[in-house]
């Protein structure tokens, strides 16, 4: 099976701009999650996705909105941008097989706000 | 707050030594995971070990979980460079939707 993919890898964008990342699961998976990872702040959670829903929400301004279309791909979306906004944003596929519940990242696409 | 912390927060060693890294964590939970990632790159899922083992083995890496003091160690064996990147553990703190990652622990293997 192909792995999680993201689009773009990479995005440069200055402040005020919004911006709209990409994400396609493991074929199969109905869960995405996404994350943004910093050097400050780590991997932060910021939603999950599953069947087109919204099952679970971290903490993270409104700026900050997603969605799942019917194909489990996902998308993210940030609004009026931040400097801090840079990140690495990580999207994961999740399937709970067997009793285990196990999530395999996409390679990131890194976020520069100018 | 972040679920886990992992100690070291960098570690440095030569090629073909042991490395140790451990978690603690804050709440019950179903399972704990260790993930690799490598500089500025998504992350690899190493093992999972469930709240009711003790210890895994999967090839080089050896994961114990010790419930009673919410921690868990990472042991990889012989060490080889392309070991080198930073090593997370993740746990679902019990409420099986979400995942809670730790700090990280940079791991530098010396050729």
């Amino acid at each position: 099976k192909a792995g999680v993919t993201q689009t773009p890898r990479y995005l440069i964008k200055t402040r005020g701009q919004q911006v709209t990342l990409s994400c396609s699961p493991i074929s199969g998976h109905r869960s995405v999650s996404w994350y943004q990872q910093t050097p400050g702040q780590g991997l932060q959670f910021l939603f999950e996705y599953f069947s087109e829903t919204q099952r679970n929400k971290g903490n993270f301004p409104g700026r900050f909105s997603g969605r799942q279309f019917s194909n489990s791909r996902s998308e993210m979306n940030v609004s009026t941008l931040e400097l801090g906004d840079s990140a690495l944003y990580l999207c994961a596929s999740r399937t709970f097989r067997g009793g285990t519940d196990t999530q395999y990242f996409g390679p990131g696409t890194r976020l520069t706000v100018l | 707050s972040q679920q886990g912390e992992e100690d070291p927060q960098a570690l440095s060693i030569q090629e073909g030594e042991n490395a140790t890294m451990n978690c603690s964590y804050k709440t019950s939970i179903n399972n704990l995971q260790w993930y690799r990632q490598n500089s500025g790159r998504g992350l690899v899922h190493l093992i999972l070990i469930r709240s009711n083992e003790r210890e895994k083995h999967s090839g080089r890496l050896r994961v114990t979980l010790d419930t009673s003091k919410k921690s868990s160690s990472l042991l990889i064996t012989a060490s080889r460079a392309a070991d080198t990147a930073s090593y997370f553990c993740a746990t679902d703190a019990n409420t099986g939707n979400q995942f809670y990652f730790g700090t990280g622990t940079s791991l530098t293997v010396i050729p």
